[in-house]
């Protein structure tokens, strides 16, 4: 099976820089994603890391180590807007590859 | 907007009765995955379809059941609902399953 550990809440001021980390245990792995999600909102894809190193996209950045399986989301230049859940999760080895998330880091931005 | 989108979106029920969950898939996608998700907490693998078969199942009883119909869209059965089952449900589609997955809004139930 497959378990993810992350922070349960995270909190830094607009402008900032915000590193979440993600560590995992899985049986078999096809990649580390992230997704946002803010209250009463749908999850949104972020990011995804298939390999190890560093994926950048605009203010998003994340990175992944499969052989320490940990993974970190950077988010830059903080604005309110970021504040959300954020979640890691892996993808299984099943027949449906399902994503195994999990249980989120609620970050608040500060103004 | 994911092009993803779930009905109702909240419901009450009570413990012993019977729900179902809908929700239209973006276009394009031909994959539809559900997700439990308690009060802080990630969501949960419930089971994917794929081309109108379920090709994948978490660990959840057979109360819960599905179907994709040849669109696409999906529905999500609970039968005999207990306290427990109160959350929010996600239905996610994407192409081939493997892919970034686009979630809806979700319906959030509670079961009295």
């Amino acid at each position: 099976g497959q378990s993810l550990e992350q922070p349960s809440e995270v909190t830094a001021v607009e402008g900032a820089i915000v590193q979440i980390n993600c560590t995992y245990q899985t049986s078999g792995f096809y990649g580390l994603s992230w997704y946002q999600q803010h209250d009463g909102g749908a999850p949104t894809f972020l990011s995804y890391n298939g390999l190890d190193g560093l994926e950048e996209t605009g203010r998003f950045s994340s990175f992944l180590s499969r052989s320490d399986s940990y993974g970190y989301l950077l988010l830059q230049e903080l604005q309110m807007k970021d504040s959300a859940s954020y979640f890691c999760a892996v993808r299984s080895t099943g027949s449906a590859r399902q994503l195994t998330f999990g249980s989120g880091t609620q970050l608040t931005v500060l103004p | 907007e994911t092009g993803v989108t779930q009905s109702p979106t909240h419901l009450i029920k009570t413990r012993g009765q019977q729900v179902t969950l809908r929700c239209s898939s973006q276009s394009g996608h031909n994959t539809v995955s559900w997700y439990q998700q308690a009060l802080g907490q990630g969501p949960q693998f419930i089971f994917q379809y794929y081309r109108e078969e379920e090709n994948g199942r978490g660990n959840f009883p057979p109360r819960f059941s599905g179907l994709q119909f040849p669109n696409y869209s999906s529905e999500l059965n609970v039968n005999a609902l207990e306290l427990d089952d109160s959350a929010l449900y996600l239905c996610a589609s994407s192409f081939g399953g493997a892919g970034e997955l686009f979630f809806g809004e979700g319906s959030r139930l509670t079961v009295l």
